[in-house]
This record gives structure tokens, C-alpha cells and sequence, in this order.
């Protein structure tokens, strides 16, 4: 059973408009949150991350969400670049194990 | 069920010692993926494969070997394992669809 989703295997995307990635999670002992990048032929980078005590963390054009009652986070980036077109991850973790638990990604496309 | 299914889940090895960390998957997935996961640096490709009978570097295959005889399998060989390995390896499979990573392996080469 995925106890990390990403229920969208891709999203396109206007360049200068606003990304919204999104990711749900099962796993109420969860309380860490990332968010991955992947280009083709390499591994996934890290990009942000939130920790259970917020409900926002902003890190330039990048902003993730957390809703913890809806067991639901998102990734905002805004305005959105054609360097952007890659694939993300939604991962999770917990106190008691530093193993990540990733989602099965969302490709993003910026269209021109 | 389906997914992917790697093991062992924890190994310590003493350096100069070999392993095979096994890594199988059911979905038929062309594409597999091994990376390792060390702190501050995300994960980090280190070999993968397109299909059956087909291998290639990523960023760090130094010390790893890999086959892909079947579809489904795709183990990562440590050679002669060094303290530089020890890591949390995640194997993956993939279609246009998405990823599916396996649970991971902690190794600690001592």
C-alpha cells in the first residue's frame, strides 16, 4: 500500500504561471516532508522541505504546503521556468526511521 | 503484491568483502534505477538500465557492477566494499506512468 501519493503522473504547465504539485500521504507518524527534482539520467535532487510544526516553508520561487489534518502537502512554484520541466518527488519520513518513503512522481512540463 | 522488493533490508559488510544487493520488480518496468542515499546529497544515480540485456553509468558507478538478464531483476554487485559505501541504496522501476522505489537497504561496510 503506497503510503506516499502523487495521484498525478504529469502536469502541464504555462511558463510565467503558477505549478502546483501535489501529494498525499497515509502515514500519520510521518513528520518530515521533501520534495525531490529528477532530470533525466540523474538522481533526484533535493529542493525543500518541511517539518510537521509548519504549515509553510518558502524558499524563493519554491513554497511547500502542509496540511496535516488533510494529510496533504504541495509544492508551489511560481512563476514557473522552462528549466522547471523535470520530474517530481513527494517524500516522507518519520521520527522513528530515517528511511524516505517516496511517491511515484509527477512530470512537469513548462510549455513556451 | 506488486511493487518493487529488495533485499536484504540491512547488511554490515567488512571491507574488501562483496555483496549482491537484490533488487526485484513485477510491474513489468522497462526502466530500473539504483541510487544511494547519503545526507545533504539526495540520491545519487548509480547505474540503470532501459530493458533486458541493457546497463548504463549514472553518476557514481565506481565500486558497482549491475546485469539485467530478466525484466524483473536488477542486482547491484559491490565488488570490494569500502567505508565509503556504506549508504542507504533504493532501488526503482519506472514507466511513463511514475516510480516505484523499493523499501531500501541500509549497508554499513566497517
Amino acid at each position: 500500500d503506497q503510503q506516499v501519493k502523487q495521484n498525478s503522473p504529469s502536469l502541464s504547465v504555462q511558463e510565467g504561471r503558477i505549478s502546483i504539485l501535489n501529494c498525499d500521504y497515509t502515514n500519520s507518524m510521518f513528520d518530515y516532508f521533501l520534495w525531490y527534482k529528477k532530470y533525466p539520467a540523474e538522481g533526484p535532487t533535493f529542493l525543500i522541505s518541511i517539518s510537521s510544526i509548519k504549515d509553510k516553508n518558502e524558499d524563493g520561487r519554491f513554497t511547500v504546503f502542509l496540511n496535516k489534518s488533510a494529510k496533504h502537502l504541495s509544492l508551489h512554484i511560481v512563476p514557473s521556468q522552462p528549466g522547471d520541466s523535470a520530474v517530481y518527488f513527494c517524500a516522507a519520513t518519520g521520527v522513528s526511521d530515517d528511511k524516505i518513503i517516496f511517491g511515484k512522481g509527477t512530470r512537469l512540463h513548462i510549455l513556451p | 503484491n506488486a511493487g518493487v522488493t529488495q533485499t536484504p533490508k540491512f547488511q554490515v559488510l567488512k571491507t574488501g568483502q562483496s555483496m549482491t544487493l537484490q533488487c526485484a520488480q513485477d510491474m513489468n518496468h522497462e526502466y530500473m534505477s539504483w541510487y544511494r542515499q547519503d545526507p545533504g546529497m539526495g540520491l545519487r544515480l548509480i547505474h540503470y538500465s532501459v530493458g533486458a540485456g541493457i546497463t548504463d553509468q549514472g553518476e557514481v558507478p565506481n565500486g558497482y557492477n549491475v546485469s539485467r538478464s530478466t525484466t524483473e531483476d536488477f542486482p547491484l554487485r559491490l565488488l570490494s566494499a569500502a567505508p565509503s559505501q556504506t549508504s542507504v541504496y533504493f532501488c526503482a522501476s519506472s514507466t511513463n506512468d511514475g516510480y516505484t522505489f523499493g523499501s531500501g537497504t541500509r549497508l554499513t561496510v566497517v
